[in-house]
């Protein structure tokens, strides 16, 4: 069975690096998009970012500056580094794995992460 | 634009049929897919492509597709089934991953 399962720092204070990792156990790292999704205390959902197996990436527009994610197939696993952080940036963090349809123009999350919560504070 | 939007809440009654909607111009190009999210949990996967559910999602959901809208629906709502659902797709250029701003779903 595949699992995803987020690993990283619950407290970051202001203007650090937020880093976190998503370990892929059950199934190789070599296909499909693999995604940065956060939630913020009572809010939906917002995508921050993908790596595609291959090692390109694309990101939130309003976080692009800010944001860097990377991947390591050979020890299964992607990261996140969230640069700058403020308070705004406290919210859980979910890592996802997002496939693309075959032959059906379609996108979807079939598996998540239980999530991280990262609370930005001194 | 790219964006997605759903209605922020949804009242349904015991065991009656219930639609969430999700509009944007990229869902001309993508089908929508959709999750279902409860407090302190991850969002899991109820609908995807055309009409397709994980193993696992009760038939009682189902998708379905009219011009920039989708549409999710609950035959015979459960209690169970309370919860906030969102929409995902791409942008039209399948670039952006796009969520809906969600819909909180209330069984009476």
């Amino acid at each position: 069975q595949v699992q995803l399962q987020e690993s990283g720092p619950r407290l970051v204070k202001p203007s650090e690096t937020l880093s976190l990792t998503c370990n892929v156990s059950g199934d190789s790292i070599s296909s499909d998009y693999w995604n940065w999704i956060r939630q913020s205390p009572g809010k939906g959902l917002e995508w921050i970012g993908y790596i595609y197996y291959r090692g390109t990436t694309d990101y939130n527009p309003s976080l692009r500056s800010r944001v860097t994610i990377s991947i390591d197939t050979s020890k299964r696993h992607f990261s996140l580094n969230l640069k700058s952080v403020t308070a705004a940036d406290t919210a859980v963090y979910y890592c996802a794995r997002e496939k693309r349809g075959v032959n059906l123009p379609t996108w979807y999350f079939d598996l998540w992460g239980r999530g991280n919560l990262v609370t930005v504070s001194s | 634009s790219s964006e997605l939007t759903q209605d922020p809440a949804v009242s349904v009654a015991l065991g009656q049929t219930v639609t969430i909607t999700c509009q944007g111009n990229s869902l001309r190009t993508y089908y929508a897919s959709w999750y279902r999210q409860k407090p302190g949990q991850a969002p899991v996967l109820v609908i995807f492509g055309q009409n397709s559910r994980p193993s696992g999602i009760p038939d009682r959901f189902s998708g379905s597709y009219s011009g920039y809208t989708a549409s999710l629906t609950i035959a015979g709502a459960q209690a169970e089934d309370e919860a906030d659902y969102y929409c995902h797709s791409r942008d039209g250029s399948g670039s952006y991953v796009l969520f809906g701003g969600g819909t909180t779903l209330t069984v009476l």
